[in-house]
């Protein structure tokens, strides 16, 4: 049984535009959640991270919102890059730092 | 420059071979985790130690083995009881408070 999950394996945005990437979780023992960005043949770089004290949590141009109750978070990219065309990682966890669970990902394809 | 280095980067064996992925770490994090990726599929973790000489299993296990008697090293070996072998190896460390940082992965193909 999955416990994170990222139900569009692809997402497609014209440049310039906002993307928005979904994940829901089944445990509500999560209280920690990382988004994180992956080119082919690389490891994933750390985006974003949010605490289940807060809703929003922003860097640039990198917003990510928590809505605690539905067990639903996303990742809002403003404006979209065609740098930002990646393979898109949720992760949850119960202590920060330790044995995230990882989603599936959602393959983002930026268009020029 | 503090980082982690897997490798090598590809990785080719005959099947019936073991194989030991390096994983290296200079960030001085005491845990240190392995997943495997597999196309079209999310990261899945194999191993994970929170503190040198003790690690534990994670979700597949099942025909991998590791090892940690340096707090900056975790070697992963793919024991020929693996039933498929081939995939993309990334190993992580992180420290409590942090986000896991990864390194750059390593192709194993088995035939």
């Amino acid at each position: 049984d999955q416990q994170v999950k990222q139900n569009s394996p692809s997402l497609s945005v014209q440049e310039g535009r906002i993307s928005i990437l979904n994940c829901d979780y089944t445990n509500s023992m999560f209280d920690y959640f990382l988004w994180y960005k992956k080119y082919p043949a690389e490891g994933p770089t750390f985006l974003i991270s949010i605490s289940s004290i807060k809703d929003k949590n922003e860097d640039g141009r990198f917003t990510v919102f928590l809505n605690k109750s539905a067990k639903h978070l996303s990742l809002h990219i403003v404006p979209s890059q065609p740098g930002d065309s990646a393979v898109y990682f949720c992760a949850a966890s119960v202590v920060f730092g330790q044995n995230f669970v990882f989603g599936p990902g959602t393959r983002l394809s930026v268009l020029p | 420059d503090g980082g982690i280095t897997q490798s090598p980067k590809y990785l080719f064996r005959k099947e019936g071979q073991n194989v030991t992925l390096s994983c290296e770490q200079n960030l001085n994090h005491d845990a240190m985790y392995w997943y495997r990726q597999d196309p079209g599929q999310g990261l899945r973790l194999i191993y994970y130690s929170q503190i040198v000489n003790d690690f534990q299993k994670g979700d597949i296990a099942e025909g991998y083995s590791v090892s940690r008697e340096k707090k900056e090293s975790f070697p992963l070996t793919v024991t020929s009881a693996q039933k498929n072998p081939t995939a993309f190896y990334l190993c992580a460390s992180s420290q409590q408070g942090y986000a896991q940082y990864f390194g750059p992965g390593t192709r194993l193909t088995v035939t």
